[in-house]
């Protein structure tokens, strides 16, 4: 089966610009999760879906971050604007059913804010 | 709030050695740990997982060791080999969240 889709894989922007990250889960997996990865440290949950209604945003720095799953599949996120230290690895994640439940991992995406 | 600590930080060992991380989490609730491995710049791959009802659960040379009552698991890793060297993660999930952990950079020498 295909696995988890994410573009892009890289971007590069500077500090107060905005950029969007997209992500396509596996076929038929009713949850999904926005990571962000800082160097050096584990994965922190951003936000996680179920279908299209939000479970948990309660780490989502709402000033300047958002997401969407409209539809219940594909799903953005959205920083606006962006910081210094919004420069990581933003990965996405999905998994059939509901935590506790396996996640597999897209490639993410690696941001680096100037 | 809930956490995982993940020890030790790094790990060296010799090939053909064994390795042990420990996690220790805080949620009572979490009934759920699986433990990723991620190579430098690759997305983190579940490699073994174990769930609250099981004790122990083995995979040819990972194994993986749960105690609820200590509310800690550990990773067990035997006959090292220089591909196992990564960055490895544990994670506890109860309800519906997943909790990572900060990571255990394993190098393996050869």
């Amino acid at each position: 089966e295909a696995g988890v889709a994410q573009s892009p894989r890289y971007k590069i922007i500077e500090k107060r610009q905005s950029v969007a990250f997209w992500c396509n889960p596996i076929s038929g997996h009713a949850t999904l999760y926005w990571y962000q990865q800082i160097l050096g440290q584990g994965p922190k949950l951003l936000i996680q879906f179920q279908n299209n209604g939000v479970v948990d945003d309660s780490q989502l720095p709402k000033d300047r971050f958002s997401a969407e799953r409209l539809k219940g599949v594909d799903s953005t996120l959205k920083i606006q604007p962006a910081k210094l230290e919004d420069s990581a690895v933003y990965l996405c994640a999905s998994s059939f059913g509901q935590s506790p439940d396996t996640q597999y991992f897209g490639p993410g995406t690696r941001l680096t804010v100037l | 709030g809930e956490n995982v600590e993940q020890h030790p930080s790094t790990l060296s060992v010799q090939e053909g050695d064994s390795a042990v991380i420990k996690c220790t989490y805080s949620d009572s609730a979490s009934n759920y740990f699986p433990w990723y491995k991620q190579e430098l710049g690759k997305r983190p791959q579940l490699i073994i997982d174990i769930r609250s009802n099981v004790g122990e659960k083995k995979d040819q040379r990972i194994a993986v060791t749960l105690n609820k009552t200590a509310k800690h698991f550990s990773l067990h890793i035997t006959e090292t080999q220089p591909e196992d060297s990564a960055v490895y993660f544990c994670a506890a999930s109860g309800t519906y969240k997943y909790i990572f952990g900060t990571g255990t950079r394993l190098k393996v020498l050869a």
